[in-house]
């Protein structure tokens, strides 16, 4: 069975900073990969989607790698806003059907 | 993209009530997907939702306790029934565009006092 692990629960930097959110999963055997944002009691917003055949994807500020061998995916943000404070989810879909997802990183960045 | 219209966004309700969450979709899509997020976790699967045919549901969803309709390629219907406290949650809608993304609605988050 899929299992997805996000590495930090939560984490807090200062405006301005870089920052990496990192994802793991057990099972390589997956179709894509796909990157959320959700903020506080709302639905859930794609950010990027990574297909298993690819390395990484680019949007804006966003960049998210993907190493399928290691079960692996991050996701960069560069020059954070306190606007990015959110709930970053990863998930996986082991087909193409539906997805399974990460706890999430709890980003506050702070002016 | 894909615009999902979900309704109700929150409600209170009464222990062994019932409460029917509804979404549409802007487009036609082959499959729905209903998930639960409860307090403070992740998103976890209830069922997928097929035109003219039954849900699929995930172990540990029954369909007397979580029945779904799929009348149409753009509509769908999660009902809760019989809630206890335990079914507070936020519960979400979700379809894959030909992109592949995966859409959402904007949630129901549901209170069982």
């Amino acid at each position: 069975k899929q299992e997805v692990t996000q590495i930090p629960a939560a984490l807090s930097v200062p405006e301005g900073e870089n920052l990496v959110l990192n994802c793991s999963f057990t099972d390589s055997a997956i179709y894509n990969l796909q990157w959320f944002r959700q903020d506080p009691g709302k639905g859930l917003t794609s950010l990027l989607l990574i297909q298993s055949s690819q390395r990484e994807q680019t949007s804006g500020r966003l960049n998210a790698s993907l190493d399928k061998s290691s079960g692996r995916s991050t996701l960069y943000i560069a020059a954070s806003q306190p606007g990015d404070s959110a709930t970053y989810l990863c998930a996986v879909s082991p087909h193409n059907n539906d997805m399974r997802f990460g706890a999430g990183t709890r980003l506050t960045v702070k002016p | 993209s894909a615009v999902i219209s979900q309704k109700p966004s929150r409600d209170i309700c009464q222990r062994g009530t019932s409460l029917t969450i509804q979404c549409q979709v802007d487009s036609q899509v082959t499959m729905m997907f209903w998930y639960r997020q409860q307090p403070g976790q992740s998103l976890t699967l209830i069922a997928t939702a097929n035109q003219g045919s039954e849900a699929t549901y995930e172990s540990g969803f029954v369909i007397d306790k979580f029945p779904i309709s799929r009348p149409n390629l753009t509509f769908s219907t999660l009902t809760v029934s019989n809630m206890s406290p335990e079914d507070s949650s936020i519960y979400l809608c979700s379809v894959r565009a030909p992109s592949e993304k995966l859409f959402f609605g904007s949630g129901t988050q549901l209170s069982v006092l």
